[in-house]
């Protein structure tokens, strides 16, 4: 299993502003993926972010918005840009266990933006 | 891209009853089916997992079913108890290696009654 840890774990920011979100892996992986979670809903993936190669991002969610970083195969990071009310989520870095499937979460960053 | 319906939204139960969450899948391809359960305030985290090889597993309390023709699956617990109380997630995808990504269900929000 991988062992991920994320910060900030919370946070309240500001209509306008950015906030970057860091993600750390105990262990080399090739490919990291960004979910979101909004209140009461389910996990959405946002991007999948690749060592060496810019992020791959889903329907609906664009690289100007949402910027990642991937500088070596254990960190990335992801940037929530000009930040709405309506970003107010739970932000969730996970990486999976290779050909098994199987997904391990960082504990997430609970994001409020007033 | 893979779709996945989950039911109930919600389902509350008295202490020591069975409960069943259902869902189906639209991509006929996808042949790891995994389910997540989230505590209120932490990380979703692996509860146990089918392939399509295979009809049913079972650890403890907890089991899933899986009908390829019909595309759908299910997790059953028994005698449930308080600490079952929080919201599951299942999950489909067709894996071909590493970097796979999850599509989630809406996700049941169990309650267990003393």
């Amino acid at each position: 299993s991988a062992v991920i840890s994320q910060k900030p774990s919370r946070d309240i920011c500001q209509r306008g502003t950015s906030l970057t979100i860091q993600c750390q892996v105990d262990s080399q992986v090739t490919m990291m993926f960004w979910y979101r979670q909004q209140p009461g809903q389910s996990l959405t993936l946002i991007a999948t972010a690749n060592q060496g190669s810019e992020a791959t991002y889903e329907s609906g969610f664009v690289i100007d918005k949402f910027p990642i970083s991937r500088p070596n195969l254990t960190f990335s990071t992801l940037t929530v840009s000009n930040m709405s009310p309506e970003d107010s989520s739970i932000y969730l870095c996970s990486v999976d266990s290779g050909n098994t499937g199987e997904l391990f979460f960082g504990e997430g960053s609970r994001l409020t933006v007033l | 891209g893979e779709n996945v319906e989950q039911h109930p939204s919600t389902l509350s139960v008295q202490e020591g009853d069975s409960a069943v969450i259902k869902c189906t899948y639209s991509d006929s391809a996808s042949n790891y089916f995994p389910w997540y359960k989230q505590e209120l305030g932490k990380r979703p985290q692996l509860i146990i997992d089918i392939r399509s090889n295979v009809g049913e597993k079972k650890d403890q309390r907890i089991a899933v079913t899986l009908n390829k023709t019909a595309k759908h699956f299910s997790l059953h617990i028994t005698e449930t108890q308080p600490e079952d109380s929080a919201v599951y997630f299942c999950a489909a995808i067709r894996i071909t290696g590493g970097g796979n990504k999850l599509t989630f269900g809406t996700g049941t929000q169990l309650k267990v009654e003393l």
